[in-house]
C-alpha cells in the first residue's frame, strides 16, 4: 500500500534533548513538508522540501531542523532551542506545485 | 499574505441534519483550495478540492463545497449528517507564487454530532 508512515506514534523526552522524528513516503512525491498543530491552532508550517537535497523555512521553523538526503525521507529534528516542543507533528507529502497533500498519522511528542 | 478564516471553532449538529461548515480566504489570485478532515489523533484525509471551472465540487463522503468568488469563500456542505463525520475539518488555500508552493490551513471546526 502505497502512503506516509511516521515513527514513533507516541515520543517522550526530557527537556533540554534533540529528538527526530521520522517520516517516509512510498508515493514517489517530489515534495514533502512537516506541521506542528496544537490545540485550537490548526496547522502550522515548519519547513518544506520540494526537491531532495533542497528545503525551505516555514512560518515557524526556529528550534527545528530537517534534512532531505533521499526522495522518500523527510526527518525532522525538533532541538532544545525549540522554547515548547509539546505538540502534534504532521508529515506530508505531495507530488509538487499546488496540489493535494497526502498526510502521515502524527507523531505526538511530548517533553517532561 | 493570504489567510484563510474559519470563524466557528465549533459546531454541533443532530444527526440526520444538514451541516454547513464556512471557509472566508484572503488571496490576491484564483485560489487553489481545499477541505480536510481529521478524526482525533489522526491525520488528515482529503475531502474535496477546487481548481477552476465548476463552482460547485463534489467530494468523498457525501460533501461538496461551493467556490464564491464574489464571497472570497468556500464553504462545506453535507445534507445530513452521520454519526461518523464528528471530526475537526479544515479548509486550506493553496498558493502558487512566493517561495515554494505550500497551503495555508484555517483553525479548524470541530463538528459534534448528537444523536
Amino acid at each position: 500500500d502505497g502512503g506516509i508512515t511516521q515513527s514513533p506514534k507516541y515520543l517522550f523526552r526530557k527537556e533540554g534533548q534533540n529528538v527526530t522524528l521520522s517520516c517516509e513516503q512510498n508515493l514517489n512525491h517530489d515534495a514533502m513538508y512537516w506541521y506542528r498543530q496544537d490545540p485550537g491552532q490548526g496547522l502550522r508550517l515548519i519547513y518544506y522540501s520540494q526537491i531532495v537535497n533542497d528545503f525551505q523555512k516555514g512560518d515557524i521553523a526556529e528550534g527545528y531542523s530537517v534534512s532531505r538526503e533521499k526522495k522518500e525521507s523527510f526527518p525532522l529534528t525538533v532541538t532544545s532551542a525549540q522554547k515548547n516542543p509539546t505538540a502534534f507533528y504532521l508529515c506530508a507529502s505531495s507530488i509538487g506545485g499546488v496540489n493535494e497533500q497526502f498526510f502521515g498519522p502524527g507523531t505526538r511528542l511530548t517533553v517532561l | 499574505a493570504q489567510s484563510v478564516t474559519q470563524p466557528d471553532i465549533h459546531i454541533t449538529v443532530s444527526e440526520g441534519a444538514s451541516l454547513e461548515l464556512r471557509c472566508n480566504y484572503s488571496y490576491g489570485a484564483t485560489p487553489y483550495l481545499f477541505w480536510y478532515v481529521q478524526s482525533p489523533g489522526q491525520g488528515l484525509q482529503l475531502l474535496l478540492k477546487y481548481f477552476s471551472g465548476d463552482t460547485l465540487v463534489q467530494g468523498i463522503k457525501g460533501f461538496e463545497a461551493e467556490f464564491k468568488r464574489s464571497q472570497s469563500s468556500f464553504n462545506l456542505r453535507k445534507p445530513s449528517v452521520h454519526w461518523s463525520d464528528a471530526a475537526e475539518y479544515f479548509c486550506a488555500v493553496g498558493m502558487i507564487k512566493a517561495a515554494g508552493n505550500k497551503l495555508t490551513f484555517g483553525g479548524g471546526t470541530r463538528v459534534l454530532v448528537k444523536p
